[in-house]
């Protein structure tokens, strides 16, 4: 089956640092990726689409200065938490669907990156 | 705003029960609702998927319903094993399919031995 790998999978850093994250679909290609964000025991809220070759699209309230998304290949995406903040701690998950962007394939996720900022 | 929700944040049953978890949805727009687990610290596995021209979908152990008339979805578990303990979550893809997941709050299932 479909197969997401997210790296790494665990970081702890101190406030200021930026942090990158990247999400690679190993066995399909993803014309198009997107992110969430989800706090303990919370559902998982999107914060942005990444469409390869062109810009993300990023959900209301979310700072696309703060979360760069980068979508250089069909296979990989990048999010950079840039000068991160505690308040910024939380688990990061990515997903990827085969096919393009009106596809009806399920998204796959990836297992998940969780920032914690000191 | 339009949400998708549940009804229940845990549900405990005996191990080899059935179990239904249940889901409510607000935006009648959607045609396409999908069924996670995820286990702790990992991301969401799915599950199964359901289209809105449909009303029931099988998959191995698992059921699918979906209500149109009521905008409900529900997912029946049979014969429920340790390895089914996880949060559930329903998601619908409001828009025609070419955006993210709209998920909802999530149910813990506990199965007891």
């Amino acid at each position: 089956g479909a197969v997401v790998s997210q790296h790494p999978s665990r970081v702890i850093c101190k406030s200021g640092t930026s942090v990158k994250i990247e999400c690679r679909s190993l066995d399909f290609q993803a014309t198009t990726m997107f992110w969430y964000r989800q706090f303990p025991k919370k559902s998982l809220m999107l914060m942005a689409t990444s469409n390869e070759g062109s810009k993300a699209t990023y959900e209301q309230g979310v700072e696309k200065d703060k979360f760069l998304i980068n979508h250089a290949s069909l296979t990989l995406s990048t999010l950079t938490v840039t000068s991160a903040h505690p308040e910024d701690s939380s688990f990061y998950i990515c997903s990827a669907r085969e096919g393009g962007p009106y596809s009806n394939q399920p998204q796959h996720f990836g297992d998940g990156t969780r920032l914690s900022i000191l | 705003g339009e949400s998708v929700g549940l009804h229940l944040p845990t549900l405990s049953v005996q191990e080899g029960d059935n179990s239904i978890i249940n889901c409510a949805y607000s935006n009648s727009a959607s045609d396409y609702f999908i069924w996670y687990k995820q286990e702790s610290g990992k991301g969401p596995q799915f599950i199964i998927d359901i289209r809105s021209n449909m009303d029931k979908r099988q998959g191995q152990r698992v059921t699918v319903l979906l209500n149109k008339t009521v905008k409900h979805l529900s997912l029946q578990i049979a014969a429920t094993q340790p390895g089914d303990s996880a949060v559930y979550f329903c998601a619908e893809i409001p828009r025609g399919g070419a955006d993210g997941l709209t998920f909802g709050k999530g149910t813990h299932l506990i199965i007891q031995p």
